[in-house]
């Protein structure tokens, strides 16, 4: 069965410094969105991507967040500066438009 | 706005005890519904869905019936195994939308 995957597992990183996250999507699918998960917390919307561009974000989403998709197959999350307070677990998920299908993370630590 | 309110937990069962985790949500339009599993370390796996009133999801003994009536899809199994041990994320997806949102999830605990 298809699913989506992400790398890595785990990224530790200084605060400050650039991270990218990377996702491959369900090849047939179009739409990509990317969420976080604060340890024993709600699953938050951070954006949704289609047709290469961004179709919705949230308030999260600020200018330190952005998304690209570089070539057919990865879709990635940049954080520019990262902040103690982006530590995180965080979901890519793509859709048929109907569900939502989600990876397995990458959990995001921030020192 | 969208919302989706579920019971606190956690929910501490016996095996083969029947589970009820309550799930209600708010929503303009006609929404899909979805329980989300997520096991220690892992991420989010989609367990069931209904995506019309008075459908019913069902998937690993589990099973949601969409009440529009009520607002609800309550979660249920007959009876749960120790392997059911994890958090249980009820969510919904508007129409037209494109994000997801998500309860506050229920940790289950089966205790052998």
């Amino acid at each position: 069965e298809p699913e989506v995957t992400q790398t890595p597992s785990h990224q530790v990183t200084q605060m400050g410094q650039e991270v990218i996250l990377r996702c491959v999507p369900i090849s047939n699918h179009l739409y990509f969105y990317w969420y976080r998960q604060i340890l024993g917390q709600k699953v938050e919307f951070l954006v949704s991507f289609y047709n290469n561009e961004i179709s919705e974000k949230s308030e999260i989403f600020d200018d330190q967040f952005s998304v690209e998709r570089p070539d057919g197959s990865n879709f990635t999350l940049k954080i520019r500066s990262t902040k103690l307070e982006d530590s995180a677990m965080y979901f890519c998920a793509s859709s048929d438009r109907l569900t939502q299908y989600f990876g397995p993370g990458t959990r995001l630590t921030v020192l | 706005g969208n919302s989706v309110t579920q019971m606190e937990g956690p929910v501490t069962l016996s095996e083969e005890a029947f589970l009820t985790i309550n799930c209600t949500y708010t929503a303009t339009g006609y929404p899909s519904l979805f329980w989300y599993v997520q096991y220690p370390g892992e991420g989010l796996q989609l367990l069931l869905k209904a995506t019309k009133a008075d459908d019913k999801g069902s998937n690993k003994g589990f099973e949601a019936t969409y009440r529009k009536e009520t607002t609800s899809f309550h979660l249920e199994k007959g009876s749960v195994q120790v392997s059911d041990s994890a958090v249980y994320f009820c969510a919904l997806l508007n129409t037209g939308g494109f994000k997801t949102i998500f309860g506050a999830g229920t940790r289950l605990f089966v205790k052998a």
